[in-house]
C-alpha cells in the first residue's frame, strides 16, 4: 500500500538554529513529491516540486532534497515567520491524477 | 483573480442534516478537488474532478456526492451528516499538462471547518 510518512510531529526550534524535517514514502514508483506549507486556519500553499533523486530546490531559508526513499525539507536559520505545518505528498508514478498527503509536521520558531 | 474561493467558512450540521459545501476557481483550471483533514491524520481526498462532466472517487468517498457542471464549480453535497464528517474540508485546483509536461502544483481554497452534533 502506498504511504508516504512525516517526522517529528512537531518541532521546537530557537530562532536561527536550523533543522530538518523529514518524509518518507513507500510507492511503486515516484512521478513527483511536493511539499506545501499550510498556516493555521488556511488552506495549504505549494513550496516545491521534487521529481528525482539527488534532485534539490530552495526558497529562501528552505531547501527541499529527494532519495529513493525519502525527502528532506532543511530549514536554515529560521524566523518565526517560518512556523506552520509542511505537508509533504506524493504522487506515484501511474497516477496522473492523484496524490497521496502525509499527516504533516508542525514548526514553532521561538524568538 | 480570486483563485479558489469556498463557501461557507464555518457550519454545524444536527446529525441527519444535509448540506452542499460550494467550491469555485477562477483560473480555467481543469483539475478539481475535495479533500477532508482531520488532526494529525492529513489530507484525505474526497472526491475529485478532471473536468466538467467527469467526477471520480478519491480515498474516502462514503457520505458525499459531487457533481461538476461547469469547469468553474465543484460543489460537494453531504446526505444524512454523521458525527464522523466534522471535519475542515478544502477544496483544490490544478491546471491540466501540455503534451509530456504535467503541472502538479495544487491551488487550495480557505477551507470550511463543518461541525456535526
Amino acid at each position: 500500500e502506498d504511504q508516504v510518512t512525516q517526522s517529528p510531529e512537531a518541532l521546537r526550534l530557537q530562532e536561527g538554529e536550523s533543522s530538518s524535517l523529514n518524509c518518507s514514502y513507500t510507492v511503486s514508483g515516484l512521478r513527483g513529491l511536493f511539499w506545501y506549507r499550510q498556516d493555521p486556519g488556511k488552506g495549504p500553499e505549494f513550496l516545491f516540486t521534487l521529481y528525482s533523486a539527488g534532485e534539490e530546490k530552495e526558497k529562501e531559508r528552505l531547501k527541499a532534497t529527494l532519495t529513493k526513499k525519502e525527502s528532506f525539507l532543511h530549514i536554515t536559520a529560521p524566523k518565526p515567520e517560518d512556523s506552520a505545518t509542511y505537508l509533504c505528498a506524493v504522487q506515484e508514478a501511474t497516477s496522473y491524477d492523484k496524490v497521496i498527503f502525509g499527516p504533516g509536521t508542525s514548526l514553532s520558531v521561538i524568538p | 483573480n480570486a483563485g479558489v474561493t469556498q463557501t461557507p467558512k464555518f457550519r454545524i450540521l444536527k446529525i441527519g442534516q444535509s448540506m452542499t459545501l460550494q467550491c469555485a476557481q477562477d483560473m480555467n483550471h481543469n483539475y478539481m478537488y475535495w479533500y477532508r483533514q482531520d488532526p494529525g491524520m492529513g489530507l484525505k481526498l474526497i472526491y475529485y474532478s478532471v473536468g466538467a462532466g467527469i467526477t471520480d472517487k478519491g480515498e474516502v468517498p462514503n457520505g458525499y456526492n459531487v457533481s461538476r457542471s461547469t469547469t468553474e464549480d465543484f460543489p460537494l453535497r453531504l446526505e444524512l451528516a454523521a458525527p464522523s464528517q466534522t471535519s475542515v474540508y478544502f477544496c483544490a485546483s490544478r491546471p491540466a499538462g501540455v503534451l509530456t509536461i504535467t503541472y502538479n502544483e495544487q491551488f487550495f481554497g480557505p477551507g470550511t471547518r463543518l461541525t456535526v452534533l
